[in-house]
């Protein structure tokens, strides 16, 4: 089967900019997550989705970051403006929840360079 | 509380070694621990996970101890290789909280040759 999809893989912007990112996650997969990673960091969940609705938002800048999963499917995630401590790998992952499990597939990421 | 605490850092062990990564929670909500394995250029992904109504998991050279009353878990990986080295992450979700998933800050492991 297909994994998750993003794109771009690299993306090099000046600060207070803006930039888009891009998920297709894993056919049939409800959950949708969106992490940022800092270099030499565990994942931080920014955003989860159960289908369309958003679950969990709780540790996303919502003054300058904002994402949104139309249809269930795709998902983007924009900054806006940059900082230079957004830079960061932007992982998206998706889920089918099982019972008691649930693994998350995660794509490759997305790698922000703020300048 | 929401924090999940890793260590050490880094390692470094030679191959047939066997290294163990420590984890601990304060959050007893957490009834799931997943660690994931990332190598560099590619997105985390599941080795194994346990659930704390057991003690032990094995799962080929790699095994979950969960220890539910100190709040720790770690991972041993056994015979280790030197395609083992890349960096590991443990991980405490809640399943009634949408298994939102909280990860310790990793740790780098390099097996010599």
């Amino acid at each position: 089967e297909a994994g998750v999809a993003q794109s771009p893989r690299y993306k090099i912007i000046e600060k207070r900019q803006s930039v888009a990112f891009w998920c297709n996650p894993i056919s049939g997969h409800a959950t949708l997550y969106w992490y940022q990673q800092i270099l030499g960091q565990g994942p931080k969940l920014l955003i989860q989705f159960q289908n369309n609705g958003v679950v969990d938002d709780s540790q996303l800048p919502k003054d300058r970051f904002s994402a949104e999963r139309l249809k269930g499917v795709d998902s983007t995630l924009k900054i806006q403006p940059a900082k230079l401590e957004d830079s960061a790998v932007y992982l998206c992952a998706s889920s089918l929840v099982l019972g008691r499990t649930n693994e998350q597939f995660f794509g490759p990421g997305t790698r922000l360079t703020v300048l | 509380q929401q924090q999940v605490k890793q260590s050490p850092q880094s390692l470094i062990v030679q191959k047939g070694g066997i290294p163990i990564i420590n984890c601990a929670y304060e959050n007893t909500a957490f009834d799931y621990f997943p660690w994931y394995q990332q190598f560099p250029g590619k997105g985390p992904a599941l080795l194994i996970a346990i659930r704390p109504d057991v003690s032990e998991k094995k799962e080929g050279r790699f095994t979950i101890s969960f220890n539910k009353s100190a709040k720790q878990f770690s991972l041993h990986i056994m015979d280790s290789q030197p395609g083992d080295s890349a960096t590991y992450f443990c991980a405490a979700s809640m399943s009634t909280g949408g298994f939102k998933t909280i990860f310790g800050a990793g740790t780098r492991l390099f097996v010599k040759a």
